[in-house]
């Protein structure tokens, strides 16, 4: 158990509807990773939070937005869904926020897209 | 661009007999450098990561690292692999600075027969 939560562990919704997903990090970690992981695309980096502020972007959809809330647990929000948006999101929580920083990840989230 | 390349896909082992996972990364400096685990239905696990130092690494369940600047790689070993190791292995490169944008690599998924 690494420490970070997520919820809901299975998400099935239609397509051109709208998800939250949300993420606890450990406890005393200021910084949050959003990771989508899909059987074309692998592992890809979506958009980091630090301490409530977004500190970088990675291969982030427009359709797709993120925040990290006071008590640093964060949401991702994804919008007018496709298929292709089909995949387990993963968030993960490190306590800095830079390269050196060791990222622990939650169980994921997998989300069906009909 | 920063790369991170798991040459091999698949690989299958005998149970008791050694491992190595390839790991090659294009990186203009010295990057951080993660191997991680990956069991099914699960969140990645972290083994282990070389930030400088020693450039042999030794990680959690037996695993160790070596990174070779000369050679751009980063290959994960374990003298002898246990049933249980059976997982999909993600070897990533952490860069940019203060901004924590790691990359994955496609990961290699290891089969260890009986």
């Amino acid at each position: 158990d690494s420490g970070v939560t997520q919820t809901p562990k299975h998400l099935i919704t239609a397509t051109g509807q709208r998800v939250t997903l949300r993420c606890s990090p450990r406890s005393g970690d200021l910084s949050v990773y959003w990771y989508q992981q899909s059987l074309d695309q692998g592992l890809q980096f979506l958009i980091q939070y630090y301490n409530g502020e977004e500190r970088a972007k990675g291969n982030i959809l427009e359709r797709f937005s993120a925040q990290q809330f006071p008590d640093l647990h964060s949401e991702l929000n994804l919008s007018s869904l496709e298929l292709g948006d089909s995949a387990l999101y993963f968030c993960a929580s490190s306590v800095v926020g830079g390269a050196s920083g060791t990222q622990y990840f939650g169980p994921g989230t997998r989300l069906t897209v009909l | 661009a920063q790369s991170v390349t798991q040459p091999d896909i698949h690989i299958t082992v005998s149970e008791g007999a050694s491992l190595e996972l390839r790991c090659n990364y294009s990186y203009g400096a010295t990057p951080y450098l993660f191997w991680y685990v990956q069991s099914p239905g699960q969140g990645l696990q972290l083994l282990l990561k070389y930030f400088s130092g020693d450039t042999l690494v030794q990680g959690i369940k037996g695993f160790e690292a070596e990174f070779k600047r000369s050679q751009s790689s980063f290959n994960l070993r374990k003298p002898s692999v246990h049933w249980s190791d059976a997982a999909e292995y993600f070897c990533a490169v952490g860069v940019g600075g203060e901004n924590n944008d790691m990359r994955f690599g496609a990961g290699t998924r290891l089969t260890v027969k009986p």
